[in-house]
């Protein structure tokens, strides 16, 4: 079965300050995996996503993930946030392949970028 | 392109009563599903549709019900509503492949009296 875990409930970080955000995957075969974003009383909004190539990705936003294999990693990050940037974010993995593979999420955790 | 579409916004039930919450995309994707939200739980798949005419049961399928007559809608049915269906339900569309990403719709906030 394949699931996902974020470790953080909430992260703090200082305007202009790194930020990253923890995601951990376990599924058969090969990922995909996503992160989203998700503003108060607003929808899930796409970030970013690897699917194949280079394991940096980079996103929406300035952000990026680096997806990890050994460690089954793909952990968000920012080089300088932004208090625009407070949400929540859900990191999710679904297998390769085959059209009826689902989208599992992780729990989410509750980005506070401090002035 | 609209993207995805829910209805209503927002919806008060009793516990008993049944609803269908609407969902629709202009995309043309096949593939459809409906997630429930709760704190501290993330996103739970309930059902999802791989095209028109096929249903299948997510994560947590129990008390709902949902069909697909065509590619663009895809409702969600409560049968007999419950206070622990108190929830901000999400409906999604997926982009089919290797460019895959998933559209989701604004939401629905229901409260089960």
């Amino acid at each position: 079965a394949q699931s996902v875990a974020q470790p953080e409930d909430q992260v703090n970080v200082a305007e202009g300050n790194p930020l990253t955000v923890k995601c951990t995957y376990s599924v058969s075969g090969n990922p995909y995996l996503f992160w989203y974003v998700q503003y108060p009383n607003r929808g899930l909004q796409f970030l970013l996503k690897y699917i194949t190539g280079d394991n940096l990705v980079k996103g929406s936003y300035g952000f990026e993930a680096e997806f990890n294999k050994s460690q089954t990693s793909f952990h968000l990050k920012k080089p300088s946030a932004l208090v625009s940037d407070s949400a929540l974010y859900f990191c999710a993995v679904r297998a390769y392949g085959g059209a009826t593979n689902k989208l599992i999420f992780g729990t989410g955790t509750l980005l506070a970028v401090q002035p | 392109n609209a993207g995805v579409t829910q209805t209503p916004k927002f919806q008060v039930l009793k516990t008993g009563q049944s609803m269908t919450l609407q969902c629709a995309q202009d995309m043309n994707h096949e593939y459809m599903s409906w997630y429930r939200q709760d704190p501290g739980m993330g996103l739970r798949l309930i059902h999802y549709s791989v095209g028109a005419g096929i249903t299948d049961q997510g994560e947590v399928p129990n008390g709902y019900n949902v069909s697909r007559s065509t590619t663009e809608d895809f409702p969600l049915r409560l049968l007999s509503a419950a206070p622990s269906q108190t929830s901000v339900y999400f409906c999604a569309s997926r982009s089919p492949g290797q460019q895959e990403t998933q559209y989701f719709g604004p939401g629905t906030r229901l409260l089960v009296l």
